[in-house]
């Protein structure tokens, strides 16, 4: 079974729409992290954020904000007023245990900003 | 720091050839790990480390060898490549002393095509 989900496999909005990034994730473990990344097209991943299973705070920074909610499962992105330099594919990923060692993505969303 | 480098960038092998991509990282980092990326597969755990001479599998290591006999380098060895394995390869490291909770710090990848 899929630890990490990622329902969305491609998403398209206009330059300065809002959108969300869904991500539900499996686990058995009481200590976790999820984490975001995103590729643009030259293929480098980057780092966006990470949250660990006993802060269920909502994180805001510049556009980007994440909603974490442990009784769904669920740590969802949104951008806010996006831009065409977020065109890309965003990856959700889950880290088990206090030692993490096994870290598992999702399948990605691909997102295009229309300008 | 150059941070997480691997060579080659693009690889083509035949089938049955063998071949080591190189992954080194300058941070002094304990955790390093390999993962393949497929279209529609995200990416996908192959191998990792949690420092010198100690390595363990991920969740698609048949095929891969790996060995850490540093801490800066963990090379990745196909020894007889297969169409199957026609991938990008990524790889990342960590470190901290709460290392589940940083970071993955990914390299650029190494295109990788099997005939």
């Amino acid at each position: 079974a899929q630890k990490v989900t990622q329902a969305q496999t491609e998403i398209s909005v206009v330059e300065k729409e809002d959108v969300t990034l869904d991500c539900v994730y499996e686990t058995r473990d009481t200590t976790y992290y999820l984490f975001w990344y995103k590729q643009p097209p030259s293929g480098e991943l980057v780092f966006l954020i990470r949250r660990n299973s006993f802060d269920e705070q909502n994180e805001i920074s510049g556009r980007y904000s994440w909603n974490f909610q442990k009784s769904t499962s669920s740590f969802n992105f949104t951008i806010t007023a996006s831009q065409v330099v977020d065109s890309a594919v965003y990856f959700c990923a889950l880290s088990e245990g206090r030692t993490g060692n096994q870290f598992y993505f999702g399948t990605g969303t691909s997102l295009t900003v229309i300008p | 720091n150059a941070g997480v480098t691997q060579t080659p960038k693009f690889q083509v092998l035949k089938t049955g050839q063998s071949m080591t991509l190189q992954c080194a990282q300058d941070m002094n980092h304990e955790y390093m790990s390999w993962y393949r990326q497929d279209p529609g597969m995200g990416l996908r755990l192959i191998h990792y480390s949690v420092g010198a001479g100690i390595t363990d599998q991920g969740e698609v290591p048949n095929g891969y060898n790996v060995s850490r006999s540093t801490t800066e380098d963990f090379p990745l060895r196909l020894l007889s490549a297969a169409p199957s394995q026609t991938s990008v390869y990524f790889c990342a490291s960590r470190g901290g002393r709460r290392s589940s909770y940083n970071e993955q710090f990914f390299g650029p990848g190494t295109r990788l095509t099997v005939l």
